[in-house]
């Protein structure tokens, strides 16, 4: 088993839906979650931080579930600049140290 | 946040040779780190680069292949040896804040023919 797992899509999505991806760990120890985007051709960026009682910015979401060690990102009003590699990120416990997913690439269409 | 460079941002390398690429921080970090991202796929960390000592490699990395320098708290190097086409990839390095929140360079596109 991967030590992150997510679906790499794509997730093809109409303007204005609302998309979820889920991503899952396998060790149970972990200590910090992270969301990043990576555009094509770009390095990845932090998009957000996942906190044990979930956290809001704008249009996005995200959640964490120790008990089935999965975190989740949710994207309401799918924006056209939404399309990008959402990577999935966990810090398994060594100092700094994390674990990237393989990503989950979304387009929005028109 | 830190703000990385890299040089050079992208290179053609015939095979055998070596290539050295370098990261400027514009602030001091106690910890580099160097990722690989293959087409299609996710970062692999290569290797965490430490100040003062000796890189800590991950498994499948050994130092022969991939050697880190690490002078200061703003620099650090990697180059990647005796080079085969399928060392062709993204190499990036990260620098951490916090536990585990990362920013990358930009990163050095690598083509080995």
């Amino acid at each position: 088993r991967k030590e992150v797992e997510q679906d790499p899509g794509p997730f093809n999505v109409p303007e204005g839906a609302t998309v979820a991806f889920n991503c899952t760990y396998s060790n149970s120890a972990s200590q910090s979650f992270f969301w990043y985007r990576q555009d094509c051709r770009k390095e990845p960026k932090l998009l957000m931080s996942v906190y044990s009682s979930g956290n809001e910015d704008g249009r996005f979401t995200a959640q964490l579930n120790r008990a089935s060690q999965y975190i989740s990102l949710l994207i309401r009003d799918s924006k056209l600049s939404d399309s990008a590699t959402y990577l999935c990120v966990v810090n398994m416990g060594g100092y700094q140290k994390v674990t990237f997913g393989t990503g989950t690439k979304l387009q929005v269409i028109p | 946040s830190a703000v990385i460079s890299q040089k050079p941002s992208r290179d053609i390398c015939q095979r055998g040779t070596s290539l050295t690429i370098q990261c400027q921080v514009d602030s001091q970090v106690t910890m580099m780190f160097w990722y690989r991202q293959q087409p299609g796929q996710s970062l692999t960390l290569i290797a965490t680069a430490n100040q003062g000592s000796e890189a800590t490699y991950e498994s499948g990395f050994v130092i022969d292949k991939f050697p880190i320098s690490r002078p200061n708290l703003t620099f650090s190097t990697l180059t990647v040896s005796n080079m085969s086409p399928e060392d062709s990839s993204i190499y990036l390095c990260s620098v951490a804040q916090g536990v585990g929140e990362q920013f990358f360079g930009p990163g050095t596109r690598l083509t080995v023919l």
